[in-house]
């Protein structure tokens, strides 16, 4: 089983929509938790924070459910310019971060 | 720039040959990662540094992969012998140690093996 796993998709949506992620984990240990997205042939960059109070940026919300082991992210009013690979990410403080395999998006018009 | 720097951005080698890759940090950060990734999927953990202290090496890295970061600043990662199923993007990531540890990446380098 691997460490953080998530729903390979690819999620198809129009432009509008709103559209959730999902992500498990399997180290109970772990404290620190991130969404990164990474484009077509580019590195993987940061797009927010994980916490169990939620974040919310704009139009991406992100949440937390320790007692699951689980990590959504929420994207509304999905444009174009979202389409990417979203991935889901835990760690140890001090240690480090396990990246999950990602979640496809494409949004289009 | 004064963001993750890797060079080269592409290798071409031929299996068995050795191969070296570098990675300068953000020059604050004391913290340096590589990490590994194929098609479709997502970065995969290879080793990682605080200062000049090589802290974790992935029980997936065989023998033939060593990473030094002899001043706590710029890092390499070399491959021996390479093989084909080496071909891979290597990404390394710098970051500032504490309780939240936000890793920022470079471009990475794309190493095909034929």
């Amino acid at each position: 089983r691997k460490e953080v796993e998530q729903d390979p998709g690819p999620f198809n949506v129009p432009e509008g929509a709103t559209v959730a992620f999902n992500c498990t984990y399997s180290n109970s240990a772990s404290q620190s938790f991130f969404w990164y997205r990474q484009d077509c042939r580019k590195e993987p960059k940061l797009l927010m924070s994980v916490y169990s109070s939620g974040n919310e940026d704009g139009r991406f919300t992100a949440q937390l459910n320790r007692a699951s082991q689980y990590i959504s992210l929420l994207i509304r009013d999905s444009k174009l310019s979202d389409s990417a690979t979203y991935l889901c990410v835990a760690g140890e403080y001090g240690n480090k971060l396990v990246f999950g395999a990602g979640t496809i998006l494409r949004v289009k018009s | 720039d004064t963001g993750v720097s890797q060079n080269p951005r592409h290798k071409i080698t031929k299996r068995g040959q050795n191969v070296t890759f570098r990675c300068d940090p953000i020059s604050e950060h004391n913290r340096l990662y590589w990490y590994r990734q194929t098609l479709g999927q997502g970065p995969e953990f290879l080793t990682y540094f605080q200062n000049e202290a090589q802290l974790e090496k992935s029980r997936l890295l065989s023998d033939r992969f060593s990473a030094e970061r002899p001043k706590g600043s710029f890092s390499t990662l070399e491959i021996q012998r390479t093989e084909q199923g080496d071909s891979a993007m290597y990404l390394c990531a710098s970051s500032l140690s504490g309780t939240e540890e936000k890793l920022f990446f470079g471009s990475g380098t794309q190493l095909s093996v034929l």
